[in-house]
This record gives C-alpha cells, sequence and structure tokens, in this order.
C-alpha cells in the first residue's frame, strides 16, 4: 500500500462546478497535510495546509480532514478553467520532517 | 515567488557526465530539501538539512549522488557518471522553522541525460 494515494484522474468538471479532489494516507499518526497545485511544467506550489479534523477555508478552497477515515480531500467551488492543473496532496508523516506527496489528481476544468 | 532560487533551470547532458545543481533558500529556511519528480509522479524525497547537518537521506540516493549544504545557506546537488534514469525534475524546497511543516519550492532544475 502506498503512503499516499490519490486517483490520478482525470477529473472532469465545468466552469463554475465545485471540484472535489480526494487523498487517502497509510500512516495513521500523520501529523499535517498539504495541497499543493502545479501546473504543466512548472513545480509545487502551496494552496493549503490542515493539521486538525474539520474544514478549513480559505477563498475558493476548503481542505477537509478525517483522521480517523485517513482521508483528506480539497474542494475547489466556483472552478475556473485557470484551475487546470495537477493536484498533489502530501502528508507529514509521524515523527519524520519530510513531506510525501500522492502522484497528484489532473483537473480539467472546462469552460 | 517563494524565494527559492535554483539554477541551472535546464541541464542537457550525455550519460556518464557529472552535474551539479545548486539551489539558494531564503535566509529563513532553515531547512532545506530535495526531491526528485519524473513525469506523472509525485515529487519523491531525496534528502534534507537543518542548517548544515544532513539529517535524512533517501535509499533513492544512490552513492552517485551527494548533497551539501556548507554553511547553511545554499545547497549543491551533484550527480556523477549521470544514467538515463537520472532524467527528471530536481526541486529543492525550503522550509522554515514551525511545527506545521509547509515546504516552498524552487521552480526546479530539469535534467536530460542523452
Amino acid at each position: 500500500q502506498k503512503e499516499v494515494e490519490q486517483n490520478s484522474g482525470p477529473l472532469s468538471v465545468p466552469e463554475g462546478a465545485i471540484a472535489s479532489l480526494n487523498c487517502t494516507y497509510s500512516d495513521r499518526g500523520s501529523q499535517s497535510f498539504f495541497w499543493y497545485r502545479q501546473y504543466s511544467g512548472k513545480s509545487p506550489e502551496l494552496i493549503m495546509f490542515i493539521y486538525s479534523n474539520g474544514d478549513k477555508e480559505d477563498g475558493r478552497f476548503t481542505a477537509q480532514l478525517n483522521k480517523a477515515s485517513q482521508y483528506v480531500s480539497l474542494l475547489i467551488r466556483d472552478s475556473q478553467p485557470s484551475d487546470s492543473a495537477t493536484y498533489l496532496c502530501a502528508v507529514r508523516l509521524y515523527n519524520t520532517d519530510k513531506l510525501i506527496f500522492g502522484t497528484g489528481t489532473r483537473l480539467q476544468v472546462f469552460p | 515567488d517563494t524565494g527559492v532560487s535554483q539554477d541551472p533551470r535546464h541541464k542537457i547532458t550525455k550519460r556518464g557526465q557529472n552535474v551539479t545543481f545548486r539551489c539558494d533558500p531564503i535566509s529563513e529556511h532553515n531547512r532545506l530539501y530535495w526531491y526528485r519528480q519524473t513525469l506523472g509522479q509525485g515529487p519523491e524525497f531525496l534528502t534534507y538539512f537543518q542548517n548544515e547537518a544532513q539529517l535524512e537521506k533517501s535509499r533513492l540516493l544512490s552513492d552517485r549522488f551527494s548533497a551539501e549544504r556548507p554553511k547553511g545557506s545554499f545547497s549543491t546537488l551533484e550527480i556523477q557518471r549521470t544514467e538515463q534514469g537520472d532524467s527528471a525534475m530536481y526541486l529543492c524546497a525550503g522550509r522554515a522553522g514551525g511545527d506545521t511543516g509547509e515546504l516552498f519550492f524552487g521552480e526546479g532544475s530539469r535534467l536530460t541525460v542523452l
């Protein structure tokens, strides 16, 4: 089992819709959870992080964490074509200082 | 702009040659990380430094790879006797102090080994 799993997609949503991106992780002791956006040929850009159960909102983005289910998600409201990118989930495992990344989910927002 | 700069941005080399990448984080980044990313994959951890101390190395980092951060500021990643399988984007990331651990990536150095 991979430490961080994501559906590779592509996930296609129409402009204005809500995009829901999901991630599961295997280490129950994981401490912090991150979402990065990566445009083709570019480096990952931090969108937001979460470390407590529940929801965390930042503009059009909401991160949701459920430690009991070992599940973290990212919701993008009012999706725009400029949101089309690969979204990487990253997890800081228990007692480490490194982040482990999933393979990413490719999101396509069509007009 | 994260303030993390990498050089060179692109490197094309022939198999068997040595290459070196440099990363300059901002002064607040006491921790510095190297990752490697190939097409369709997420970044894979290679190594990280806290100040000048190299605290962890991945099993992915073979004997041909070496990283340094001599004065706790910039870092270099050298690959000796490059192989075609080394072709990838090499990403450097900085991290400030604190518990949450978010990393801020530079623009990456893309290596192509012919």
